[in-house]
């Protein structure tokens, strides 16, 4: 139980090019998802926190027109990384908070991003 | 920032305890500890979590002073798969306040 998958698990894409990553919570409902980006050798960053139907609250620095949050069910929410350059090339992660509140978070397996 | 505070790394050999603390001075009434695994290019998988005093499950046990500023990651009989990051957090499980990684501890295991 508690699985939480992530797609795609890699992308390359061009500079300026929009992509799309998709979280889903497949054996649970999850009323908060949140996103973290990795950068090599170092730890996980959070970057935004997903509640459905609403607006995602942004981390202090990240630039909410370029990552679109959009959290549309309980069980998928979606990170889409606008005009991508290759500074935003990294490692894409997610979490899914249960609807149950009495667990803590799984994350999905990351999603590597390379911007050229 | 980052509510913990652990060693930055780690050795170990092969079929001995390793045991991993964390400082959380800072910790809430209602902040769980929670500890994460992550091998490279891979999320992290959950470990063990805990409130207080010991928690055991299959593959780790969790120490838990009474002034729950710190805690222990005890790990038994480490095998070569056990080599990855540990990060230990915390975080209130009911508000579903974010987790907010620190450096983590690498922990090499050595045939």
């Amino acid at each position: 139980g508690a699985v939480v998958s992530q797609h795609p698990s890699w992308v390359i894409c061009k500079s300026g090019t929009s992509v799309k990553i998709e979280c889903r919570s497949l054996d649970f409902q999850a009323t908060t998802m949140f996103w973290y980006r990795q950068f090599p050798k170092q730890s996980l960053m959070l970057m935004a926190t997903s509640n459905e139907g609403s607006k995602a609250t942004y981390e202090q620095g990240v630039e909410k027109d370029k990552f679109l949050i959009n959290h549309a069910s309980l069980t998928l929410s979606t990170l889409t990384v606008t005009s991508a350059h290759p500074e935003d090339s990294s490692f894409y992660i997610c979490s899914a908070r249960p609807i149950s509140g009495q667990e803590t978070q799984y994350f999905g397996p990351g999603t590597r991003l390379l911007v050229l | 920032l980052a509510k913990t505070t652990q060693p930055i790394s780690m050795d170990s050999y092969e079929g001995q305890e390793v045991n991993i603390t964390c400082s959380h001075n800072n910790i809430a009434t209602n902040d769980y500890i929670t500890w994460y695994q992550q091998f490279p290019s891979q999320g992290p998988r959950f470990i063990i979590q805990g409130y207080k005093t010991k928690v055991t499950n299959e593959v780790a046990s969790l120490f838990i002073p009474a002034d729950r500023k710190s805690s222990t990651l005890s790990l038994p009989r480490v095998s070569l798969s056990d080599t990855a990051v540990y990060y230990c957090l915390v975080g209130d499980p009911i508000r579903g306040t974010p987790l907010v990684f620190g450096k983590g501890t690498r922990l090499s295991v050595i045939a």
